[in-house]
């Protein structure tokens, strides 16, 4: 199974900072015919389902604030909130559906400072 | 708009089964890819199985290969999910959540159904 390690477990950022959140898979989620990552970023506030923010490691699902960016470097992903603002506070999921069994990162929770 | 409502909260006692649905509406169940992951409490997201648009095709994770089938009605827009010999430890929120390139992340969640396990 491709295991994801997120990092931090939990971080604390001051509104209108930068959140940085930190993913890591065990191998590669690269499928070469079409050059994409198979990486998702989720939102999961509580009591709620997630929420989709980004696929593809960095495409930005429709109506999701520009603050929110996803970029990767090999096996290593990353999810950066820029500007946080309260309607942040979640916990934060990465995703892989490069191979079964899908997996998801332990999540990140996000926290006003 | 695309709407996955599911079946309400269930409890269940150790070795029983239970039997999750999961209604779409806003689009045609064919068309898209529908998976299963479920959530213990305070816990991460697991994946459990999937089941594919058009032609019936399903995947389960090996963790729950033999437990866990995933069926679909066309005429009733619904997708289901179905557990077997259950433990303490399957209790959880359980979610279906709509993949619309069939192999891909996850646009639209259903609300959620707890399954409770005890004796």
């Amino acid at each position: 199974d491709i295991v994801m390690t997120q990092s931090p477990d939990s971080l604390a950022v001051s509104l209108g900072e930068r959140a940085t959140i930190n993913c890591k898979s065990s191998q590669s989620v690269l499928y070469s015919s079409n050059n994409k990552n198979y990486l998702a970023w989720y939102q999961q506030k509580p009591g709620q389902p997630p929420h989709l923010l980004i696929s593809w490691a960095s495409t930005r699902e429709s109506g999701v604030p520009d603050r929110f960016s996803g970029s990767e470097s090999g096996t290593d992903f990353t999810l950066t909130i820029s500007g946080l603002q309260a309607e942040d506070v979640a916990v934060y999921y990465c995703h892989q559906y490069f191979t079964t069994p899908q997996t998801f990162g332990q999540g990140t929770k996000v926290e006003i400072k | 708009q695309v709407q996955l409502v599911q079946s309400g909260a269930e409890v269940k006692k150790p070795g029983a089964s239970v039997k999750v649905s999961c209604k779409a509406s806003g689009y045609t169940i064919t068309t898209y890819a529908m998976q299963w992951v479920r959530q213990a409490p305070g816990q991460g997201l697991e994946w459990m199985g999937w089941i594919s648009a058009g032609d019936v095709n399903t995947r389960y994770s090996q963790k729950f290969q033999g437990r866990v089938t995933i069926t679909r009605d066309t005429s009733a827009s619904t997708a289901y999910m179905e557990l077997s010999s259950l433990t303490s430890e399957d209790t959880a929120v359980y979610y279906c959540a709509r993949a619309p390139g069939g192999w891909s992340s996850l646009d639209y969640w259903g609300q959620g159904t707890l399954v409770t396990v005890s004796s």
